[in-house]
């Protein structure tokens, strides 16, 4: 079965970029969506189809794919970044999610 | 404006049945390339997906899960239903259910609004 791989943590300073990766065999040719999870609260789209954000993300989200690798890109991090973010891909008619990354800022 | 609830027992006893309800608003479940999904957490883990029913009332399920998971539609209330058989400690976990936007288009699909979630714990 088809496998996506984060890294467990990610820390930044605020102001500074964040990147986040998530890691699959030939991950380009498969879309990548991402979503913020807090504490307490439902999981949240903030990437969908590699590169697209849905309306009310800000634009410092951004995300790519290519190869093996999809990266959500964070900018200007915010202590309201804070959270874990999770990969997610298509296998045929399965839905795949990484392992998830937690992103500390401090 | 597309709302999802979960509902449902908060703790079930090992070997028990699980029944979970999902009701909607703000979209038909008729409608072409849109799906409602479940997705569970357990404590300090990873997103896990469970299944899914489409507009056509086509159920997708985990592999892992295939023998035990059950997900149905009754498209005139509005609600996914999902029954889970013979549940076990390790099923604990927060349970979701969510909606698919271009569900089944070529892997486009993704989980564009979701439920608050429901914790459900399996204990005696």
């Amino acid at each position: 079965s088809y496998k996506l791989t984060q890294p467990p943590s990610v820390s930044v300073s605020p102001g500074q970029t964040a990147s986040i990766t998530c890691s699959g065999d030939k991950l380009e040719e498969r879309y990548v969506c991402w979503y913020q999870q807090k504490p307490g609260q439902a999981p949240l789209l903030v990437i969908y189809q590699d590169t697209k954000r849905p309306s009310g993300i800000p634009e410092r989200l951004s995300g790519s794919n290519s190869g093996n690798t999809a990266t959500l890109t964070i900018s200007g991090t915010q202590t309201m970044d804070e959270a874990d973010y999770f990969c997610q891909a298509w296998d045929s008619t399965t839905v795949v999610f990484g392992g998830g990354t937690k992103l500390t800022v401090l | 404006q597309v709302t999802l609830r979960e509902s449902g027992p908060v703790l079930v006893k090992p070997t028990q049945t699980l029944t979970l309800t999902c009701t909607f608003s703000g979209f038909s479940l008729n409608t072409n390339r849109l799906c409602v999904s479940w997705i569970r957490k357990p404590p300090g883990r990873a997103l896990e997906w469970l299944g899914f029913i489409d507009w056509d009332e086509d159920a997708y399920s985990r592999t892992s899960l295939k023998t035990r998971l059950t997900i149905s539609k009754d498209t005139s209330k509005n609600q996914v239903v999902l029954t889970m058989t013979n549940m076990d400690p390790s099923d604990t976990a927060t349970y979701y259910c969510a909606r698919i936007g271009r569900c089944l288009v070529g892997g486009e699909g993704h989980f564009d609004y979701w439920g608050q979630g429901t914790l459900v714990t399996v204990s005696s």
